[in-house]
């Protein structure tokens, strides 16, 4: 089994709906993070978490919220999608250095109509 | 600002042939380097990191990368490629003393195509 999954690995919806990303590692690390992959323009952070306790926003924060129900559980929420957040959005784990490997899930194709 | 910037959006190059990809990065001190690699439908892969020491980094599937200061480049090269290497390879700095976030930041991505 995969160490980090993410589901559902494929979404379509429609502008102004609520959507849940959800995002589960094997892994038994503390920090968990939030990607997003745009064609040419690599990953940027959307928000990152060290413990059930600590949410940080990243770099692009707005209109995306997060819930760490468990160490091993961490949860991306669209509250009203739009078409720009078309993307595909990556869920990663670190161990507790800091510049260890980053684990990543395989991805979640989100389509926003 | 830290940047980094892989100038080759798309390569081709023929099995059996060399292969470098570059990356280039913006930061004052010394950073830390990452390469991944993402295979179709996959998620992001470790090929290799640098932190210091010999500027010459081996990684997995016969993946090196050389740390050149004076260029602010870290290159990755693979000396014969693979039918398999046919991937999206990106290119990622994480900034010593910063906010300690671990954050990465990373390049736009360079396709590799490896045709037979």
């Amino acid at each position: 089994d995969a160490d980090v999954t993410q589901t559902p690995r494929n979404r379509i919806t429609k502008t102004g709906k609520r959507i849940m990303l959800e995002c589960s590692q094997t892994k038994g690390h503390d920090r968990m993070y939030w990607y997003r992959q745009d064609p040419g323009l690599g990953l940027q952070l959307i928000y990152y978490s060290f413990d059930v306790k600590d949410i940080n926003k990243g770099e692009i924060s707005d209109g995306y919220s997060v819930s760490r129900q468990a160490q091993a559980k961490f949860s991306l929420s669209l509250e009203s999608a739009i078409p720009n957040q078309t993307a595909l959005y990556f869920c990663a784990t670190i161990d507790k250095g800091l510049w260890n490997e980053q684990f990543f899930g395989p991805g979640t194709r989100l389509t926003v109509l | 600002a830290q940047s980094v910037t892989q100038p080759d959006i798309h390569i081709t190059v023929s099995e059996g042939a060399s292969l470098e990809l570059r990356c280039n990065y913006s930061y004052g001190a010394t950073p830390y380097l990452f390469w991944y690699v993402q295979s179709p439908g996959q998620g992001l892969q470790l090929l290799l990191k640098y932190f210091s020491g010999d500027t010459l980094v081996q990684g997995i599937k016969g993946f090196e990368a050389e740390f050149k200061r004076s260029q602010s480049s870290f290159n990755l090269r693979k000396p014969s490629v693979h039918w398999s290497d046919a991937a999206e390879y990106f290119c990622a700095v994480g900034a010593k003393g910063s906010s300690n976030t671990g954050k990465l930041i990373f390049g736009q991505g360079t396709t590799l195509q490896v045709k037979p």
